[in-house]
C-alpha cells in the first residue's frame, strides 16, 4: 500500500469545519482512501472512503483531487465529541493483510 | 450485535508467562487482524487471517503466534512475555471483498508486563 502523509496535529473551533488534509502521492489506480479516527482508549472507528469520487455520509465528507495524489476529510460542524487521532490510509481490495499501514495520523482538538 | 470483544481488558504479566488474548466477532467477517499500539505510534500489524484455516505475518510478528480454527476467534498468543511486549493490542475484523474493506475493532487489551 501507498504510505500517507498528514499533519501531526490541528485545532478547530467547535461548529466550524474541520478540514484534515492527507497526501498520498504515491498512490496506485487500484487503490483506496479510508479514513478512520481513534477517540482516547478506544479502538479505531471508520468513517468515510473513497477510489476517486468524492464521498459524503453522515459523519463526514471526504473529497479527493483529480490526481488522486491528495484528499480532505471534511468534519462539517465539528463537536468536542470530535476530538480524536484520524487516520488516513490507502489501501487495495482483495489483498492480504500483509500489507496495512496507519501511521501516526493527525490529532485534531476541537476548541469551546 | 455484540461486533468485536476482547478479553481480557487489561493484565498485568511477570516477565516469560505465557498468555492469550482472545477476540471473538459476531458479524461472520472473513479476515481478523491483531494490531500493537505503543504510546507515540500508530497501529503496526502483528499477525492476520483472511479466512477460517489460514494465517499471515504483519509488520511486527515476532514473539506472537495466532491461530483461527473458526469465523468468529482469532486469539493472540504471547509464549514467554517480554516487557517490550508492553501495549494495547486491538483486535479487528472485516468483510473484505469488492468495494469495501471497513475494519471494525474491538476495545483493546492493556497489557503489561514486568
Amino acid at each position: 500500500d501507498a504510505k500517507t502523509t498528514q499533519p501531526p496535529s490541528m485545532d478547530c473551533a467547535e461548529g466550524r469545519a474541520a478540514n484534515l488534509p492527507c497526501n498520498h502521492s504515491t498512490i496506485s489506480g487500484n487503490e483506496y482512501v479510508y479514513w478512520y479516527r481513534q477517540i482516547h482508549s478506544q479502538g479505531p472507528q471508520y468513517i468515510i472512503h473513497g477510489l476517486k469520487n468524492n464521498e459524503t455520509n453522515e459523519m463526514a465528507s471526504l473529497i479527493i483531487t483529480e490526481d488522486r495524489k491528495s484528499s480532505t476529510l471534511i468534519l462539517p460542524h465539528a463537536t468536542l465529541r470530535d476530538t480524536a487521532v484520524y487516520y488516513c490510509i490507502v489501501r487495495a481490495h482483495q489483498t492480504g493483510a500483509n500489507n496495512l499501514f496507519f501511521g501516526t495520523g493527525t490529532r485534531l482538538t476541537v476548541i469551546p | 450485535i455484540a461486533g468485536i470483544t476482547q478479553a481480557p481488558t487489561s493484565q498485568i504479566l511477570a516477565a516469560g508467562r505465557r498468555m492469550t488474548l482472545r477476540c471473538t466477532q459476531d458479524m461472520r467477517h472473513n479476515a481478523m487482524y491483531w494490531y500493537r499500539q505503543d504510546l507515540g505510534l500508530g497501529l503496526r500489524l502483528i499477525h492476520y487471517s483472511n479466512t477460517a484455516g489460514t494465517t499471515g505475518k504483519g509488520e511486527v510478528p515476532d514473539g506472537y503466534s495466532v491461530s483461527r480454527a473458526n469465523t468468529d476467534d482469532f486469539p493472540l498468543t504471547l509464549a514467554s512475555a517480554v516487557p517490550s511486549q508492553t501495549s494495547v493490542y486491538f483486535c479487528a475484523s472485516s468483510d473484505w471483498a469488492g468495494h469495501t474493506d471497513t475494519q471494525y475493532f474491538g476495545p483493546g487489551t492493556r497489557l503489561t508486563v514486568l
